[in-house]
């Protein structure tokens, strides 16, 4: 089956610093990947879109400049949350999809702690 | 506002029992529908999707979709303690866009 892996599964930084994200399509090629976050004891929020070679599409209130996708390749996309805050410590998790009438893969997940 | 509605929970099901789960959508062009578990501070896991109005089973887990009355359902028969989980409903919708449900927690009870 289709296996997302995703890492770091979790990290702790200092505010102000940036930290990486990486997710990848470990057998399938991953046309568009999807970033999420996901606060305690909530649902899932839908972060930003990437589609392999374009710029990312990101939903309402996410800054663009504070989480940077790139997803260069149709095997891997970043996340890298610069300038970090305690706020947005929280979990992060890709997803990855093959095609329109297929399943969404899920990543493990990132718990982001900022100090 | 494309929406998925799902009863926040808890639903609370006897052991051996059947579990049920419903999601309504409001989108009436919706493609896919889909069932995710997720265990607390765990990633989503997909149980299945449907396409076509009608069952799916897979297990103990079928998945019923209603297109014309816009309801998609999870049954679980044979409900184990390992089946407790938050359940996640996802809807494709005309736009091929993924709108999630806020999940509904199911504690099954030895």
């Amino acid at each position: 089956g289709a296996v997302v892996s995703q890492h770091p599964s979790r990290v702790i930084c200092k505010s102000g610093t940036s930290v990486k994200i990486e997710c990848r399509s470990l057998d399938f090629q991953a046309t568009t990947m999807f970033w999420y976050r996901q606060f305690p004891k909530q649902s899932l929020m839908l972060m930003a879109t990437s589609n392999e070679g374009s710029k990312a599409t990101y939903e309402q209130g996410v800054e663009k400049d504070k989480f940077l996708i790139n997803h260069a390749s149709l095997t891997l996309s970043t996340l890298t949350v610069t300038s970090a805050h305690p706020e947005d410590s929280s979990f992060y998790i890709c997803s990855a999809s093959a095609g329109r009438r297929y399943g969404y893969t899920f990543g493990s997940g990132t718990r982001l702690t900022v100090v | 506002q494309k929406e998925v509605e799902q009863n926040s929970g808890p639903l609370s099901v006897p052991e051996g029992a059947i579990a049920s789960l419903n999601c309504t959508y409001s989108d009436r062009g919706s493609q896919s529908f889909f069932w995710y578990r997720q265990y607390s501070g765990k990633s989503p896991e997909l149980i299945m999707f449907i396409y076509s109005n009608g069952d799916k089973e897979d297990g103990r887990f079928t998945a019923q979709l209603n297109k014309a009355s816009q309801y998609v359902s999870l049954l679980i028969r044979d409900s184990q303690p390992s089946d407790s989980a938050t359940y996640l409903c996802a809807v494709l919708d005309s736009n091929y866009q993924l709108i999630w449900g806020a999940g509904t927690k199911l504690i099954i009870k030895p």
